[in-house]
């Protein structure tokens, strides 16, 4: 089974500040993982995947396999990150892609 | 470039009834997904529909059932309402072999 953990339900961060929101992943295969956002207000988007090795608004993944780890990171937090952050993780099965999502994170940065 | 809608936004009902949720897909995807979203929790995959066909189902009892149509647009049945079926209903739609999934704003079922 595939089970994605988010340890913290809120986390509160100075704006300056740099943060790290923490995701750790249970699956057999080979996983593909992501972190999707919702700002207030907003739909829940993706913000990036760790397959495109990407930098966006700042944030960074890496995926460590050995620690099956996915942390988010960014090095100062601005008051616009502010949102609700969830890892997911897919699982190929019959061509489907269905994601798996952790409860999720709220960050709050502190003007 | 129409986003994914989903209607209606909120919609109250009673422990046996049925349901019938729907969402239009962001134009030019054909892959639909469902999500039952509870309160403090992550979405949960119910089932994903692909030229019309179910192609992946989770952890849901049969009485959720959906239907794809031509135009891509999807609907969610839910059969016999259980008060634990109360949540959010997120619609996302895709391109086929793409993971990026574009969600609507949801539905908010509250069974009582």
């Amino acid at each position: 089974a595939q089970r994605v953990t988010q340890p913290e339900k809120l986390l509160s961060v100075f704006k300056g500040a740099p943060v790290e929101l923490k995701c750790n992943y249970s699956y057999s295969g080979s996983p593909e993982l992501f972190w999707y956002v919702q700002y207030s207000r907003q739909r829940l988007q993706l913000l990036l995947r760790h397959i495109s090795r990407e930098s966006i608004k700042g944030f960074t993944a890496d995926l460590n396999k050995g620690e099956t780890s996915f942390h988010l990171k960014k090095p100062f937090a601005q008051e616009e990150d502010s949102a609700m952050y969830y890892c997911a993780l897919s699982g190929l099965g019959a061509g489907s892609y269905q994601l798996t999502f952790g409860k999720g994170t709220k960050l709050s940065v502190i003007p | 470039e129409t986003g994914v809608t989903q209607s209606p936004t909120h919609l109250i009902k009673t422990r046996g009834q049925q349901v019938t949720l729907r969402c239009s897909s962001q134009s030019g995807h054909n892959t639909v997904s469902w999500y039952q979203q509870a309160l403090g929790q992550g979405p949960q995959f119910i089932f994903q529909y692909y030229r019309e066909e179910e192609n992946g189902r989770g952890n849901f009892p049969p009485r959720f059932s959906g239907l794809q149509f031509p135009n891509y647009s999807s609907e969610l049945n839910v059969n016999a309402l259980e008060l634990d079926d109360s949540a959010l209903y997120l619609c996302a739609s895709s391109l086929p072999g793409n993971e990026k999934l574009f969600f609507g704003s949801g539905t908010q079922l509250s069974v009582l």
